[in-house]
């Protein structure tokens, strides 16, 4: 089985960086992926890792560490609208991703 | 390109009825997934088709939930009877890959 663990909620201010953490565990693995999802929406994809590092796109980061079972996803320069949910997911051997419980993060002026 | 289309995009019905949502991948796309969202929690994988065979439903309540894509394109959920708990927005996905596309989805609400 699998169990993936994320904060439920947090604020941070706009201009602010954030950083949304993921724990996992896991009996195979074919990566970690991050999407965003607003209220009422379809979680639309964010980033991939497969490989232990940083992978960076723009204002939003993501990393993975396999040996820790340990992801995060770093938000810079925060604006109003990355106000969402952010589900971190993790692929297995049949490319299904199973997601953790998601954190809503609220950006304030 | 088409994205992945779903519909209805609201059904309500009192318990005990039966319901049916319709998902078409995005063309190409040999890999479809059905997925259940409860409010404040992540999606929930309830089957995941590989063309028209069952590559995984173990979360599948079967007593009261179908799933089929016969043809290897569109796809039918259906419940039946419905239950309270049932109550949650049925996502479908497609991909060709690792990255998964997700519909707007269907919300279901069981009085």
């Amino acid at each position: 089985g699998q169990n993936i663990d994320q904060p439920t909620e947090m604020t941070a201010t706009e201009g602010a960086i954030v950083q949304i953490n993921c724990t996992y565990q896991t009996s195979g693995f074919n990566g970690l992926f991050w999407y965003q999802q607003h209220a009422g929406e379809a979680p639309t994809f964010l980033s991939y890792n497969v490989l232990d590092g940083l992978e960076e796109k723009g204002r939003f980061s993501s990393f993975l560490s396999r040996s820790k079972g340990y992801s995060y996803l770093l938000l810079k320069e925060l604006q109003m609208k990355d106000s969402a949910s952010y589900l971190c997911a993790v692929s297995n051997s049949g490319y299904a991703l199973n997601f953790g419980k998601g954190t809503s993060l609220l950006v304030t002026p | 390109e088409a994205g992945v289309a779903q519909s209805p995009r609201y059904k309500i019905i009192e318990k005990r009825q039966s319901v049916a949502f319709w998902c078409n991948p995005i063309s190409g796309h040999a890999t479809l997934y059905w997925y259940q969202q409860i409010l404040g929690q992540g999606p929930k994988l309830l089957i995941q088709f590989q063309n028209n065979g069952v590559v995984d439903d173990s979360q599948l309540p079967k007593d009261r939930f179908s799933a089929e894509r016969l043809k290897g394109v569109d796809s039918t959920l259906k419940i039946q009877p419905a239950k309270l708990e049932d109550s949650a927005v049925y996502l479908c996905a497609s991909s060709s890959g690792e990255k998964l596309f997700f519909g707007s989805g269907t919300q279901l609400s069981v009085l």
